[in-house]
C-alpha cells in the first residue's frame, strides 16, 4: 500500500459547473477525513467518515458540497455549482481507530481545485 | 472554539544550525493531543512528532523536539542539525480528543534552509 491516493491532482473547472473528487484510503484505516486549504492558510476540518457512516460535518460545508463513502472503502466529494471560492486544495487523510498510542492521520497529496 | 496560533510565516536556517518554531494554542480541554506537521511543497502532509497533553514529558523524534508548556498552551518544535530536507511548512495542530482526528491547524511556518 502507498498510501491515501486521491484522484485528480489538479482540476480547472468553469464556475457553475459540478466536480468530484475522489479519495482512497489506507486499505486498513476505517476513519477518513475531508479537509479544505486554501492559499496561504492551514488545512481546515470539513467533514469526518468512520468506515461508511458521516459521523461529523463542518459549517463549512455548505449545500452545495456532498461526500459519501459506499462500503467504507474510497470516498468522494462532490461540489455542485462551483463558484469561486471553492478553489482551494482539498486533502484527504484517513487512519485506524485510534488507541491512546496511535492517533495519526495520514494525509494525500490533495487535489488542486481552480474555478475559473 | 480551538484556536492554534503561529506567529512566524517564515523562518531560516542553515544546514547543521537549530531553529525553533512557535505555536500557541487556545482551549478548555484538559485532555488533547498537539501535533506537528510538515509539507513539503507539492507533497502530501506527513506527522514530524505528537505530544500528549498528559504526559509531563517533552516528545523527542531523532532531530525533532518539542517545548511544551502545558500553562502557558505553548508548544514549540526545536529542529536540531537542519538538513536541506526540512525545508518545507511546518503546520502546528490540536486535536481536542474528540475520539477522532479533528484537527485544528495554525497557518504555518515556512522553513528555508541555506547550505
Amino acid at each position: 500500500d502507498t498510501g491515501v491516493s486521491q484522484n485528480p491532482r489538479h482540476k480547472i473547472t468553469k464556475r457553475g459547473q459540478n466536480v468530484t473528487f475522489r479519495c482512497d484510503p489506507i486499505s486498513e484505516h476505517n476513519r477518513l477525513y475531508w479537509y479544505r486549504q486554501t492559499l496561504g492558510q492551514g488545512p481546515e476540518f470539513l467533514t469526518y467518515f468512520q468506515n461508511e457512516a458521516q459521523l461529523e460535518k463542518s459549517r463549512l460545508l455548505s449545500d452545495r458540497f456532498s461526500a459519501e463513502r459506499p462500503k467504507g472503502s474510497f470516498s468522494t466529494l462532490e461540489i455542485q455549482r462551483t463558484e469561486q471560492g471553492d478553489s482551494a486544495m482539498y486533502l484527504c487523510a484517513s487512519s485506524r481507530r485510534e488507541t491512546r498510542e496511535n492517533t495519526e492521520a495520514f494525509f494525500g497529496q490533495g487535489t488542486r481545485l481552480t474555478v475559473v | 472554539a480551538q484556536t492554534v496560533t503561529q506567529s512566524q510565516p517564515e523562518m531560516s536556517v542553515q544546514e547543521a544550525e537549530t531553529v525553533t518554531l512557535s505555536c500557541t494554542y487556545d482551549t478548555s480541554e484538559s485532555d488533547y493531543y498537539l501535533f506537528w506537521y510538515k509539507q513539503p511543497p507539492s507533497r502530501q502532509m506527513i506527522l514530524v512528532i505528537r505530544q500528549e497533553a498528559y504526559k509531563q514529558q517533552n516528545a523527542t523524534e531523532n532531530r525533532f523536539s518539542v517545548n511544551f508548556q502545558k500553562a502557558a498552551k505553548s508548544f514549540s518544535l526545536k529542529i536540531s542539525d537542519s538538513q536541506l530536507g526540512d525545508a518545507a511548512m511546518y503546520f502546528c495542530a490540536s486535536d481536542m480528543n474528540t475520539g477522532f482526528q479533528k484537527l485544528v491547524f495554525g497557518t504555518g511556518t515556512r522553513l528555508l534552509v541555506s547550505p
